[in-house]
């Protein structure tokens, strides 16, 4: 099984900080890669796929890179409706598997 | 709009079975798989498996093979979880989730979620 490790598993920040939240892969997923966002008592919304591709009608403050077994997400300036749980999910193999998940919290 | 809606909330004992059901609607049920995809309470997600309508084939994870079963009713548009042998650590709410793309594994459309509780 691929292992998908997310860090930090929380963080803080102010409206307008720019965030980033890193996924390493324990083997290569040559970029099958997504990212979700979770609110409380909600599902999760996909946010990217393909490591960079964003999901159509998800805000261009959202971006995403890496390759190989090192990811990335960043949102480039964090808006009150950010504050969320964050997943990455590898898709490259059954079974599929996901991050940890990194909470993102208000300063 | 794709909409999945699932079954609502139970209450198992120890040792008891649970059948969750996922209703499709608004797109070409047998065209994209399902996946089903769980969260213990205050925990991340964790994918238990994956069957595709059109035909019934299944993957499941390996740390519920054997205990887990994946059906569809193609007349419906419903595809079923049905977990065996259930034990507290089975309380959680359970999701069905589309396919983006047909094979893709990303999950774009989601069910609500269906809160299963295991407790003597």
């Amino acid at each position: 099984d691929i292992q998908m490790t997310q860090s930090p598993s929380s963080l803080s920040a102010s409206v307008g900080d720019r965030v980033t939240i890193t996924c390493r892969a324990s083997q290569g997923i040559r970029n099958s890669l997504a990212w979700y966002q979770q609110k409380p008592r909600k599902a999760p919304k996909l946010l990217l796929y393909a490591a960079s591709r964003l999901e159509s009608g998800v805000p261009s403050r959202f971006s995403g890179g890496g390759s190989g077994t090192d990811y990335i997400l960043t949102i480039s300036s964090l808006q009150p409706e950010d504050f969320a749980t964050y997943y990455c999910q590898q898709y490259s193999s059954t079974p599929l598997t996901f991050g940890g998940g990194t909470k993102v919290e208000i300063k | 709009q794709v909409q999945l809606v699932q079954s609502g909330a139970e209450v198992k004992r120890p040792g008891a079975s649970v059948k969750i059901s996922c209703k499709a609607s608004k797109y070409t049920f047998t065209s994209y798989y399902m996946h089903w995809v769980r969260q213990a309470p205050g925990q991340g997600l964790e994918w238990m498996g994956l069957i595709n309508p059109s035909g019934g084939s299944t993957i499941y994870a390996q740390k519920f093979q054997g205990r887990v079963t994946m059906t569809w009713d193609t007349s419906t548009s419903t595809v079923y979880m049905d977990l065996s042998s259930l034990t507290s650590e089975d309380t959680a709410v359970y999701f069905c989730a589309r396919d983006r793309d047909y094979g893709s594994g990303t999950f774009l459309s989601w069910g609500q979620g269906t809160l299963v509780s295991v407790s003597s």
